[in-house]
């Protein structure tokens, strides 16, 4: 079946830093690439996403690159400040036919000012 | 504009008892999808609706079913609730029309004791 997998499950940086967090799927067919932030007790909720015929996105702190070859994608995000402090899932889907959408089992990013 | 709101925000039920979540998308979306989100894990894909039918289906057992009414709010009905089905109870809504990307409500705590 579908599987989306994430890497690191907890990351530690210094306020200031990069922070990267990286996921493989295996759904040759999925071609949109969402990623959700979960702070403590709230929704998740989309921060960015990228979609199969484009290898990278920015949004101003935020980037997503995606490697469909290898079926790779990751999330870059720099100049990490407190507030970043969240947990980060990746996710893949086929976009027609609103096809499910699998989750990555998350990130925890600890941002230390 | 409200986005998906979900009730109720917290329950608790018996083991054998049965439960119903309700959610009502956001203005403009027409698809509702659920996910049930165990702590520090991520979102596992129930089912999703469209159309008042049930168009995609997750690893989950016949317990778990679902309804779509005609002003695209859902419901989730949980039958013979067994301690492993405490979890939080996401609801993401969307519409092909503006891509895939969801946007979740805030959730049922479901406790099973």
């Amino acid at each position: 079946g579908e599987n989306v997998e994430q890497h690191p499950s907890t990351l530690s940086v210094q306020e200031g830093d990069s922070a990267v967090i990286k996921c493989t799927y295996s759904d040759s067919a999925s071609n949109y690439f969402p990623w959700y932030k979960q702070e403590l007790g709230k929704r998740p909720q989309l921060i960015i996403d990228i979609r199969s015929n484009v290898g990278e996105k920015k949004d101003q702190r935020i980037a997503v690159t995606l490697n469909k070859t290898a079926k790779h994608f990751s999330l870059h995000i720099t100049e990490t400040q407190p507030e970043d402090s969240a947990v980060y899932f990746c996710a893949a889907s086929r976009e027609t036919g609103g096809f499910k959408t699998i989750f990555g089992a998350g990130t925890r990013l600890f941002v230390k000012a | 504009d409200a986005g998906v709101t979900q009730s109720p925000t917290h329950l608790i039920k018996t083991r054998g008892q049965q439960v119903t979540l309700r959610c009502s998308p956001k203005s403009g979306h027409d698809t509702v999808s659920w996910y049930q989100q165990a702590l520090g894990q991520g979102p596992q894909f129930i089912f999703q609706y469209y159309e008042e039918e049930e168009r995609q289906r997750g690893n989950f057992p016949d317990r778990f079913s679902g309804h779509q009414f005609p002003n695209y709010s859902s419901e989730l009905n949980v039958n013979a609730l067994l301690l492993g089905d405490s979890a939080l109870y996401l609801c993401a809504s969307s519409t092909p029309l503006k891509g895939h990307g969801y946007t979740f409500g805030s959730g049922t705590r479901l406790t099973v004791v």
